[in-house]
């Protein structure tokens, strides 16, 4: 099984500011497969990134996905209010399962 | 426009099972790969499992083996989460989700609680 170790736990920032989140996975996960969520309390999940690099419908062009092989990266490039929330990495597909990483929580400075 | 609805909340007693159902509008079931979710309270996101389309089966966590079983039903385009030998470990909130076919869990349901307490 793919284990999923996502850094920081806590990325403390200003609006503004650029926040770079990483998904580190335990062996190499094919960029076909491998997604970004963001979750604010008491909601579900939306989906942010696919395809390590792919926006999906309706996400602003400030959030960018990069990297292949074992290491990934969510970039936000200026953050807005509304972007301080829990993200999650994930990879996906056929027998791979939907392994999630645990988390970044992005907080207000 | 996919929209998945949930059913409510459920409170169970440890050693019962539990079934969430999750109805599926704007698409057939059919037509889609559903998947199952569940996050404790203050915790992260857990896949349990779903379906896989390249070998049309549904395939599930390791962890929950044994335990769980999805289902579907096509007739009323509604899929089923049952879990059994419910611990309080168990206590999340379950979502339903489907996978994107360009990747991805692109539409969730709202969510189901259970609380397995004695």
């Amino acid at each position: 099984e793919i284990v999923l170790t996502q850094s920081p736990g806590t990325l403390s920032l200003s609006p503004g500011e650029r926040a770079t989140l990483s998904c580190r996975a335990s062996q190499s996960v094919s960029s076909s497969y491998l997604a970004w969520y963001q979750q604010k309390p008491g909601q579900a999940p939306r989906l942010l990134i696919y395809g390590a690099s792919s926006r999906a419908t309706g996400i602003p062009d400030r959030f960018s996905g990069s990297g292949s092989g074992t290491d990934f990266t969510l970039t936000i490039s200026r953050l807005e209010p509304e972007d301080f929330a829990v993200y999650y990495c994930q990879q996906y597909g056929s027998s791979r399962g939907g392994t999630f990483g645990q988390g970044t929580k992005v907080e207000i400075k | 426009q996919v929209q998945l609805v949930q059913s409510g909340a459920e409170v169970k007693k440890p050693g019962a099972s539990v079934k969430v159902s999750c109805k599926v509008s704007g698409y057939t079931l059919t037509e889609l790969s559903m998947h199952w979710v569940r996050q404790a309270p203050g915790k992260g996101l857990e896949w349990m499992g779903g379906f896989d389309p390249e070998d049309g089966e549904t395939i599930y966590a390791q962890k929950f083996q044994g335990r769980v079983t999805m289902t579907e039903d096509t007739s009323t385009d509604t899929a089923y989460m049952e879990l059994s030998s419910l611990r309080s470990e168990d206590t999340a909130v379950y979502y339903c989700a489907t996978e994107g076919v360009a990747g991805g869990f692109d539409y969730w349901g709202q969510g189901t609680l259970v609380t397995v307490s004695s």
